[in-house]
């Protein structure tokens, strides 16, 4: 069965530093998300992304992020200096209509 | 802002047990979505309910989704320590708006 891939699954950074989350949605999927879950907390919305750009972002989404799909198959997530709130489990999801698949997340943890 | 919120917050039943978990909103959603997530990964989706009072069954899982479409419940019948997880219930708004989870319930069925 076909399925949205996340890597790294853990990473550790320090404060300030820029760090890169990289997703492989399923191939013929259209609609392209980012979720984050900080411990013990929902599952929260930062973006959306269709059509090579963004369709909706949350509040969280600040300019400390930025989303791209460099070559048509990676979708990553930038977070240009990190902050100590930053450390989440980040999920990348993907869609065709309304059903949604997860990819198993990279934790973050910022130091 | 739209907001789901889920009942209990934790349950721990024993194998056997039938049990019943909450999503209530004040917001209406064009569907609600049930996900179950283990440790470690990503939710992953149970059942899309569409239209008000509407049920669906998934083996020994029902969900039902209010008239109103405001809220839904889930019911397990018979419980099994393989239910054990965390079930998120996400709101669909209409037009583009993004999926807004739940913070869950985490349920430990034990043996």
């Amino acid at each position: 069965e076909p399925e949205v891939t996340q890597t790294p699954s853990h990473q550790v950074t320090q404060m300030g530093q820029e760090v890169i989350l990289r997703c492989v949605p399923i191939s013929n999927h259209l609609y392209f998300y980012w979720y984050r879950q900080i411990l013990g907390q929902k599952v929260e919305f930062l973006v959306s992304f269709y059509n090579n750009e963004i369709s909706e972002k949350s509040e969280i989404f600040d300019d400390q992020f930025s989303v791209e799909r460099p070559d048509g198959s990676n979708f990553t997530l930038k977070i240009r200096s990190t902050k100590l709130e930053d450390s989440a489990m980040y999920f990348c999801a993907s869609s065709s209509y309304e059903k949604l698949f997860f990819g198993s997340g990279t934790q973050l943890s910022v130091l | 802002t739209q907001l789901l919120e889920q009942s209990p917050q934790f349950l721990s039943i024993q194998e056997g047990e039938n049990l019943t978990v909450y999503c209530n909103s004040s917001s209406v959603f064009s569907s609600l979505q049930w996900y179950r997530q283990e440790p470690g990964e990503g939710p992953v989706l149970l059942v899309t309910v569409v239209t008000g009072g509407e049920v669906k069954k998934l083996k020994r899982l029902t969900f039902q989704f209010g008239d109103a479409r405001k809220d839904s419940s889930l019911h397990i019948t018979a419980a099994q320590p393989g239910d054990t997880g965390l079930y998120l219930c996400a709101g669909v708004g209409f037009g583009n708006t993004p999926l807004v989870f739940g913070k869950g319930t985490r349920l430990s069925v034990i043996a």
